[in-house]
């Protein structure tokens, strides 16, 4: 059973603070990572994915990936009330097949 | 680019009624849709894959006699939900992968259909 684990918060943080968001997953063989938001009633919107071991950074997003440890996280630095959203780890297996969602993480940025 | 489109948003009828969705890629073509369901304060869980011309996969535990995928174009997948019982009652996303922009595996998500069955 393929399975993507996430804490489900909610996680709080202050205005202007950095946010972090962790996941892990079952099947050492997955071959990409993705991070989506996904606000109260509306579908989820992608923020970044990444493939290799390491950083990878894109605006105030950085995703972290360690293949070894089975362990995916999201950094959202200067967070703001606007970010406050829920935030989905999700992960593709095999090419071609769907993602496997965790169940999310609720951020709550209060200004 | 990279657009998928669902239709209806919002969809409330009886119980014992069927209901249809719709669910477009409006600039790519797509053999291939996935279709998930998510329940209040869960995460999207799997349902069916949906190939076009062919029969569509469907996830342990979903049956398909009750959840129709047809998936007749390369552009549009139709969910319909059929003898509907208020535990049906769920947000239903579908979701596709743009072939034009190599392979990242990303998936593009319509608006979501949120079914309500009184």
């Amino acid at each position: 059973q393929k399975e993507v684990e996430q804490n489900s918060g909610p996680l709080s943080v202050p205005e202007g603070a950095i946010a972090s968001l962790n996941c892990t997953y079952s099947d050492r063989g997955s071959q990409s990572f993705f991070w989506y938001r996904q606000y109260s009633g509306k579908s989820p919107e992608l923020i970044m994915f990444i493939y290799s071991n390491g950083d990878k950074e894109d605006g105030r997003f950085t995703a972290q990936l360690n293949k070894a440890s089975q362990y995916v996280s999201l950094l959202i630095r200067d967070s703001q009330p606007s970010d406050s959203a829920t935030y989905l780890c999700a992960v593709n297996w095999e090419a071609g097949t769907a993602l496997i969602f965790g169940k999310g993480t609720t951020l709550s940025v209060s200004s | 680019g990279a657009v998928v489109s669902q239709h209806p948003s919002w969809v409330i009828c009886k119980s014992g009624t069927s209901v249809k969705i719709e669910c477009r890629s409006l600039d790519f073509q797509a053999t291939t849709m996935f279709w998930y369901r998510q329940f209040p304060k869960q995460s999207l869980m799997l349902m069916a894959t949906s190939n076009e011309g062919s029969k569509a996969t469907y996830e342990q535990g979903v049956e398909k006699d009750k959840f129709l995928i047809n998936h007749a174009s390369l552009t549009l997948s139709t969910l319909t939900v059929t003898s509907a019982h208020p535990e049906d009652s769920s947000f239903y996303i579908c979701s596709a992968r743009d072939p034009g922009r190599g392979n990242t595996g990303e998936l593009f998500f319509g608006e979501g259909s949120r079914l309500t069955v009184l």
